[in-house]
């Protein structure tokens, strides 16, 4: 089974440019969510998806930010304009609906990750 | 307070040594529990989910005390290959339900 794949593994590019970065999930699981680790600090959430929509996008951190899951696929997450403090690791995660009401949350599957580095 | 606390670290034990990390998380509401590992520039790996009973699996065990909100992972007769950081991870509960938290992990560094 294929994991959950990240594209680009590292960009690097100048404050104000665009960047966007790709996430394929596990083949079945609706769920999707974005993390994000800058240098020194804990992973926080961004978004999560269920299937195409959007179930929570608390973490995400002003309006540069846009996540899309189209066709509930793959998502992608647009950074416009790129600002220095956006450096970090994005990951990716994806888990399998759960059961029911009473059942735990699933596990979640990250992907290795895109390393952006704004100048 | 933040949502999930860890152990500062970092940690520095000889192989061989018994090594046991804390965690606390703040929503009563949690329902899920689970410690990750992460290596150096790779992303958080799934070690092991805690349930109510606890759980061991080789040489790490995992415990959960949900009137204390507290969670801990102990390993035994650690090995080199155990360095790594250890990231204490919460679901949210309530509402959002299937979110989930991280605590800022610990380092372990076992050394020969």
């Amino acid at each position: 089974e294929a994991g959950v794949t990240q594209f680009p593994s590292h960009s690097v590019i100048e404050k104000g440019q665009t960047v966007t970065l790709r996430c394929d999930p596990i083949s079945g699981h609706d769920n999707l969510y974005w993390y994000r680790r800058v240098m020194g600090k804990e992973i926080k959430f961004l978004l999560h998806f269920v299937k195409e929509s959007k179930q929570d996008e608390s973490g995400m951190p002003n309006n540069r930010f846009l996540a899309e899951r189209t066709g509930g696929t793959y998502s992608t997450l647009k950074v416009q304009p790129a600002e220095l403090e956006d450096s970090g690791v994005y990951f990716c995660a994806s888990s399998q609906p759960r059961l029911g009401a009473d059942s735990g949350a699933n596990v979640l599957t990250f992907g290795a990750g895109s390393r952006l580095t704004v100048l | 307070r933040k949502e999930v606390e860890q152990d500062p670290g970092p940690f520095n034990v000889p192989e061989g040594a018994t090594v046991a990390f804390n965690c606390t998380y703040s929503n009563s509401a949690s329902q899920s529990f689970f410690w990750y590992r992460q290596d150096c520039r790779k992303e958080p790996k799934l070690l092991m989910s805690v349930y109510s009973s606890g759980n061991e699996d080789g040489r790490f065990t995992a415990q959960l005390n949900r009137a204390s909100q507290y969670i801990s992972l102990l390993i035994r007769d650690s090995k080199l290959s155990d360095s790594a950081t250890y990231l204490c991870v919460v679901n949210k509960g309530g509402t959002s339900y299937d979110k989930v938290i991280f605590g800022p992990g610990t380092s372990l560094s076992v050394i020969p």
